[in-house]
């Protein structure tokens, strides 16, 4: 079955910092890629995707490139704010043509941002 | 403006009761989802659904049904309440595109954290 496997943390880093969380995954075929993210407190949100291969996803900050070769989709952000303080999740889904396939997560990295 | 909405966001019961969770969502999504996250934030997919099929995770005890009145609602029915059960339950929604292709960018509803007592 697919997989999904990230660097657990937590991460410490000092603001401005640059961030690197790896993510890689074990799947058929070609999957959609993600990035979720949750504050304290609060639902998931999507951060960035990607739908094929070497697709960057991008937004906030954040970026991230789909590489089959390697089956990664790594998260960098250059600078990162006390603000990102955050559980960041690597998710993948399978393109349908019907039904509803549920995304398969990784177990999360908590980020901890210090001033 | 809420686009997924869940409700109670907090549920204490006792173990063997019956409880439920109830999802909104007026994003006009045509498929929903329930996600249980333990207590060490592991999500999981529990359901998906919508009008043509329910997807079952094979993991999931028969004790939790999604129930669907209509596309804008999924509700979670549990029974017989155990221990295990407490965890922060995700509501989330989806659209199909034109061709039928999912490309399955989800969006979550805030959560409703279950303690079994």
């Amino acid at each position: 079955g697919d997989s999904v496997t990230q660097m657990e943390g937590p991460v410490t880093l000092s603001e401005e910092a640059f961030l690197t969380i790896n993510c890689t995954y074990t799947a058929t075929g070609y999957p959609s890629l993600f990035w979720y993210v949750q504050y304290p407190g609060e639902g998931l949100q999507l951060l960035l995707k990607a739908t094929k291969a070497d697709d960057k996803g991008s937004n906030k900050g954040f970026e991230a490139t789909y590489r089959k070769e390697t089956t990664s989709f790594h998260l960098e952000k250059g600078s990162v704010q006390v603000s990102d303080s955050a559980v960041y999740f690597c998710a993948l889904t399978h393109r349908s043509g019907g039904g509803a396939d549920g995304l398969t997560f990784g177990k999360g990295t908590h980020l901890i941002i210090q001033p | 403006d809420t686009a997924v909405s869940q409700t109670p966001k907090y549920l204490v019961t006792q173990m063997g009761n019956d409880k439920s969770i109830k999802c909104e969502q007026n994003l006009g999504h045509d498929t929903m989802y329930w996600y249980k996250q333990d207590s060490k934030k592991f999500l999981k997919i529990m359901f998906s659904y919508n009008n043509k099929e329910l997807i079952i995770n094979e993991t999931v005890p028969n004790r939790f049904s999604p129930k669907s009145p209509d596309k804008a609602h999924l509700n979670l029915h549990i029974n017989s309440l155990e221990l295990g059960d407490s965890a922060v339950y995700f509501c989330a929604s989806s659209s199909t595109g034109a061709s039928g292709q999912h490309y399955n960018e989800q969006f979550f509803g805030p959560g409703t954290r279950l303690t079994v007592l």
